[in-house]
């Protein structure tokens, strides 16, 4: 059975903190793995992964892959108050046709 | 395009009701998924449609949940009889055919059966 485990579940910090969030996964067929950023309404796309070692960016987001360990990590730096969110890690499943989602990891920045 | 649309945004019921979930995918889009989320389950796949034809109906969690699809342009979600247990967040997302890495999620309505 497919599945993606994301830690840590919850997170705390203050403005400026770096953090780093972890999705590990396991799938019969692995083609990509995803980010989302999900806030009070629907998930926002972040990241699409399908290579080991390169890593994504997009200001202060970035994240790498790891097919050969079967994991990811999101990192945020210098972190803002809006960045406060759920993080959800997702792979297609063995057909490509759905995702496998994570159980996120709940991200809260305080001022 | 405005994206996937739902409706209601919220829908606060009592139990025993029926309820219905309305989407409104992206226009062009084959593929039609929705989706429950709550605290303790996370995102789980409940149904999904490719050209309005029902896939894999296997996340349904009973017989008291259905879902259509009459045209491209629509589908629904009905629970009947709701109960208490079926509070959550129900989200919609559509995809086209060719781009299976993204899926745009629709605003989710919000159920509160009491």
């Amino acid at each position: 059975e497919d599945k993606v485990v994301q830690s840590p579940l919850s997170l705390v910090v203050h403005e400026g903190d770096t953090v780093t969030l972890n999705c590990s996964y396991e799938v019969t067929n692995f083609r990509s793995l995803l980010w989302y950023k999900q806030e009070k309404k629907a998930p926002t796309f972040l990241f699409m992964l399908t290579s080991s070692g390169i890593e994504k960016k997009s200001g202060r987001l970035s994240s790498i892959l790891d097919k050969k360990e079967l994991f990811s990590i999101l990192n945020i730096t210098a972190t803002q108050t809006g960045d406060s969110a759920v993080y959800l890690c997702a792979v297609p499943d063995n057909y490509g046709q759905n995702f496998v989602f994570g159980p996120g990891t709940r991200l809260s920045v305080l001022p | 395009d405005a994206g996937v649309i739902q409706s209601p945004r919220h829908e606060v019921t009592e139990m025993g009701q029926e309820v219905t979930l309305r989407c409104k995918p992206i226009s062009g889009h084959d593929y039609l998924f929705w989706y429950r989320q709550t605290m303790m389950r996370g995102l789980e796949l409940l149904i999904y449609f490719n050209n309005n034809v029902p896939i894999d109906d296997s996340g349904m969690p009973e017989d008291r949940f259905s879902a259509k699809m009459p045209n491209a342009s629509f589908s629904t979600l009905k629970i009947q009889p709701s109960e208490p247990r079926d509070s959550a967040v129900y989200f919609c997302a559509s995809r086209p055919q060719g781009e299976k890495n993204i899926q745009y999620f629709g605003a989710g309505t919000r159920l509160s059966v009491l």
